[in-house]
């Protein structure tokens, strides 16, 4: 079965320290996974993708990380700010299949205090 | 440009009501999908429809659900006789779906509409 999970539920950290969020996924075959950040009250917005060639990507402070033999990825946030409070989703397109068939994490819920 | 936007952003309703939430997608955008997302929970796939082929209702959770789009422009989630398992906030994406590479495309989300049932 499909699925994507991420790790750890909910953290919390200080202001200006770094983080790093985890996904496992087991989606076959496998097409491509992106980060999402979702600010309280908002809808998600995409910070960064991954496809199967790449292993590390960066969106300033972000940086994402994908082994696609183990089926993990990880999006690290270096020098937190406030700002960065929100829940972290990490969302795996199967290669081939519907494009409606996108597999959702449950999120991270990160909260950065100063 | 206009991004994907939602009507109401707030909907209170009583138990056994219809409601009606609608979504306006980025122009252009020939993929639109409809999440559900609880309280503290993820993103629940609803419905994706891609241009003029039959929408994947897979995820709609009962009869109760259901959802039209007029072409490739605005969409419309019903809900009929509310329940208050129901209350959620409703979120509305968009995406260009077509090219050779159309899967790596991002979706865009609309700010949601927030359900609550009485």
């Amino acid at each position: 079965k499909n699925q994507v999970e991420q790790s750890p539920q909910s953290l919390i950290i200080l202001e200006g320290k770094n983080c790093t969020l985890q996904c496992n996924y087991t989606v076959s075959p496998f097409s491509n996974l992106r980060w999402y950040k979702q600010d309280t009250g908002r809808g998600p917005v995409s910070l960064t993708i991954m496809t199967f060639s790449e292993n590390t990507k960066s969106n300033g402070r972000y940086t994402a990380t994908l082994d696609a033999d183990t089926k993990q990825s990880s999006l690290h946030i270096t020098a937190s700010q406030l700002s960065d409070s929100a829940s972290y989703i990490c969302v795996v397109s199967p290669y081939g299949g519907s494009q409606g068939n996108l597999i959702f994490g449950k999120g991270t819920k990160l909260s950065v205090k100063p | 440009g206009a991004g994907v936007s939602q009507s109401p952003s707030n909907k209170v309703t009583e138990k056994g009501k219809d409601v009606e939430l609608r979504c306006d997608p980025i122009s252009g955008h020939t993929a639109l999908y409809w999440y559900r997302q609880r309280l503290g929970q993820g993103l629940e796939f609803l419905i994706y429809f891609q241009g003029n082929s039959a929408p994947d209702k897979s995820g709609l959770p009962s009869d109760r659900f259901s959802a039209e789009r007029t072409g490739e422009s605005v969409s419309t989630l019903t809900i009929q006789r509310t329940q208050q398992e129901d209350s959620a906030v409703y979120l509305c994406a968009s995406r260009r779906a077509s090219g050779k590479k159309s899967s790596y495309n991002e979706q865009f989300f609309g700010p949601g509409t927030r359900l609550t049932v009485l």
